[in-house]
């Protein structure tokens, strides 16, 4: 059973849309991270989240961590084909260093 | 530049054999971890490491084993490939146990057992 819940797990989108990726889990997290991850390639960290209620913007990227630090969601606005990619949510436990990661959503954007 | 390597980059092996994947890092962090992707699970942890000789299993740590006898080198062993094994291994690594550490991944291992 995954610890964490991605939502959608396949998006196809034109060039100039706005998407919203959904991460959602019952358990509890002391921090939330996203990734994205091309192919052929490792992930790379895009942000952290730590504080309940947080929102993080990165120009058009914006990541909410949920109140109760159970889910979080990213919101791209006006994708471009640069965003094409695979997004993961990796939650922290507040025991240990581990972060346990979503299912992944991947994302094309069509020119 | 502090970088993270793996090898090998693909690998295929028989049922039964014995494997070794590297992983290698020059960012002088103390914490190592290995994951496996598969399509519909994300990432999945299998083993990590917070410093020399420390070594705890991770979520699917069954078949593997793992062993860190220096900073910078942590490799994982397959004791006896299965084609359960079959995906793509992540190594990655981080400076300290913190709120939030930044988890710097490997380019992979794809690895076919047979």
């Amino acid at each position: 059973t995954q610890l964490l819940e991605q939502s959608p797990q396949f998006l196809s989108i034109q060039e100039g849309e706005n998407l919203t990726v959904y991460c959602n889990s019952s358990s509890v997290f002391s921090s939330l991270q996203w990734y994205r991850q091309e192919p052929g390639e490792g992930p790379v960290l895009l942000v952290t989240v730590v504080t309940g209620g947080e929102v993080k913007k990165l120009k058009r990227l914006t990541f909410q961590f949920g109140d109760a630090r159970k889910d979080s969601s990213l919101h791209i606005t006006a994708a471009q084909p640069g965003d094409t990619g695979l997004y993961l949510c990796a939650g922290e436990r507040f025991t240990g260093n581990q972060f346990y990661f979503g299912t992944g959503t991947s994302l094309t954007v069509i020119p | 530049d502090a970088e993270i390597t793996q090898s090998p980059r693909h690998k295929i092996t028989e049922t039964g054999r014995q494997v070794t994947l590297a992983c290698h890092q020059t960012w002088n962090h103390n914490n190592m971890f290995w994951y496996r992707q598969d399509l519909g699970h994300g990432l999945r942890l299998i083993h990590y490491s917070y410093g020399v000789q420390d070594t705890n299993k991770g979520e699917v740590s069954d078949g593997y084993s793992v062993s860190r006898s220096n900073t910078e080198d942590l490799p994982l062993t397959l004791e006896s490939a299965a084609s359960s094994q079959t995906s793509v291994y992540f190594c990655a690594s981080s400076e300290n146990p913190g709120l939030g550490e930044t988890q710097y991944f490997g380019p992979g291992t794809r690895l076919l057992v047979l």
